[in-house]
Formats: structure tokens, C-alpha cells, sequence
């Protein structure tokens, strides 16, 4: 069974940082790529970044880069989410997912963790 | 504005068959595999279909995936109550680098 579970949210004002963290199990997750999927409140499903496997490849949404880094440690399970220079626009539920190979959208999820970004 | 146009909502009658389009172009739908998602407040989202037309484990043979060119569809049959939720489709996009979304279609039974 594979069980996703992120942390790490909270209430930030606009301009401050997060870090958040997904920690994986019940698969190689060594073997796995890691997406960051995002709504927002009221919204629909917003993809944000992904990083591959060994850490050598990452990706992020139009709307994050520059300002957010995904990062991963194989030897802990986690894969991280700096968000820096956060605005009202981030806030909504942050979802870490599993790849299921190649270049394809996500097949398991985690439930998520919540970011509210307000002065 | 989403990469992936579906319509924002759809309904239909217990035991029906319901069909939610979803709309793309050449880099993503056109030359990538198509996902649909379900999801429920609060939950996470659940994979329907992955690779176009291919169904998880666990995910009833009512729910169905199509793809023909830059178009997809997600076809449920004998609709039911418990089918309430909200549906999106997904696709890499190798223009973008992206993974991109629709706008996702909210389904009232």
C-alpha cells in the first residue's frame, strides 16, 4: 500500500517562506519520482513542481519558479517544498504524489497539508 | 485558464451513462498519456484511469477512458449517488515541461 503523507503547512504572511514535506512509503521510493500538486481555494488542481527519482531533474508550474525549490533525501523517504516569497495566490492545499514512470501525471496521492497565506 | 478545457459541470439521473470531455492540443493530449482523476472534499484525489483508457485495481469497470487524437473522455455508466464528486483529466506537456490540468468538471447525480 502506498501512503504518502505531507506536513509542514500553516499560516504564513505574504512574503515568508514554508517548508513542506512529504514523507513516502510502501513502494521503492528510491525508484520514484515525486509531484507537488496544489488547490486553491475554491479552485481546481493546479500541478506545481515534480523531481525525478535520483534528484537529477526537477520541474516547476509557471506560477512557482524562481520562488519555490523541490528537493528530495532518499536515505529519509521525504521529499521537501521550499516555498519562498509567498503570496495570496499560493495559499490552498499542497498534495505530494507519486509518479508512476516516465513523463505522466501522478498515480497515488496523500490527503495534503494546508497553506493559508494572510497578513 | 487551464492547458485542458472540460466542462464545469455535468449531471444526470441514477443509472445513466455521463461523458466529461476534456480537450487539449498536440503537446499534451496529442502526444502524451491522458489521467483521469476523482475527487471528493477533503480527500484525496483518486486515479480513475491512467494511460487513456487503462483502470487501477479496485476501480469499477462503470468508469471508462477514451482518447482520439487531442481529445479524452471520461465515460461513467450506471451512474450513481456515490459518484458525486469532482473529475479531472491530466496530461504531461512537453512544451510546457508541465504536468497540466482541466478545470475540472463537478458531477451531481
Amino acid at each position: 500500500q502506498v501512503y504518502l503523507v505531507e506536513s509542514g503547512g500553516g499560516v504564513v504572511q505574504p512574503g515568508g517562506s514554508l517548508r513542506l514535506t512529504c514523507v513516502a512509503s510502501g513502494f521503492s521510493f528510491s525508484d520514484s519520482g515525486i509531484h507537488w500538486v496544489r488547490q486553491a481555494p475554491g479552485r481546481g488542481l493546479e500541478w506545481v513542481s515534480f523531481i525525478r527519482f535520483d534528484g537529477n531533474k526537477k520541474y516547476y508550474g509557471d506560477s512557482v519558479k524562481g520562488r519555490f525549490t523541490i528537493s528530495r533525501d532518499n536515505s529519509k523517504n521525504t521529499v521537501f517544498l521550499q516555498m519562498n516569497t509567498l503570496k495570496s495566490a499560493d495559499a490552498g492545499v499542497y498534495f505530494c504524489a507519486k509518479d508512476p514512470g516516465g513523463t505522466n501525471p501522478p498515480e497515488s496521492w496523500g490527503r495534503g497539508t494546508l497553506v493559508a497565506v494572510s497578513s | 485558464q487551464s492547458v485542458l478545457t472540460q466542462p464545469p459541470s455535468a449531471s444526470g439521473t441514477p443509472g445513466q451513462w455521463l461523458y466529461i470531455s476534456c480537450s487539449g492540443g498536440a503537446s499534451n493530449i496529442g502526444t502524451n498519456y491522458v489521467y483521469w482523476y476523482q475527487h471528493l472534499p477533503g480527500a484525496a484525489p483518486k486515479l480513475l484511469i491512467f494511460k487513456n483508457d487503462q483502470r487501477p485495481p479496485g476501480v469499477p469497470d462503470r468508469f471508462s477512458g477514451f482518447k482520439s487524437g487531442t481529445s479524452a473522455s471520461l465515460n461513467i455508466g450506471g451512474l450513481r449517488s456515490e459518484d458525486e464528486a469532482d473529475y479531472y483529466c491530466a496530461s504531461w506537456d512537453g512544451r510546457l515541461s508541465a504536468v497540466v490540468f482541466g478545470g475540472g468538471t463537478k458531477v451531481a447525480v
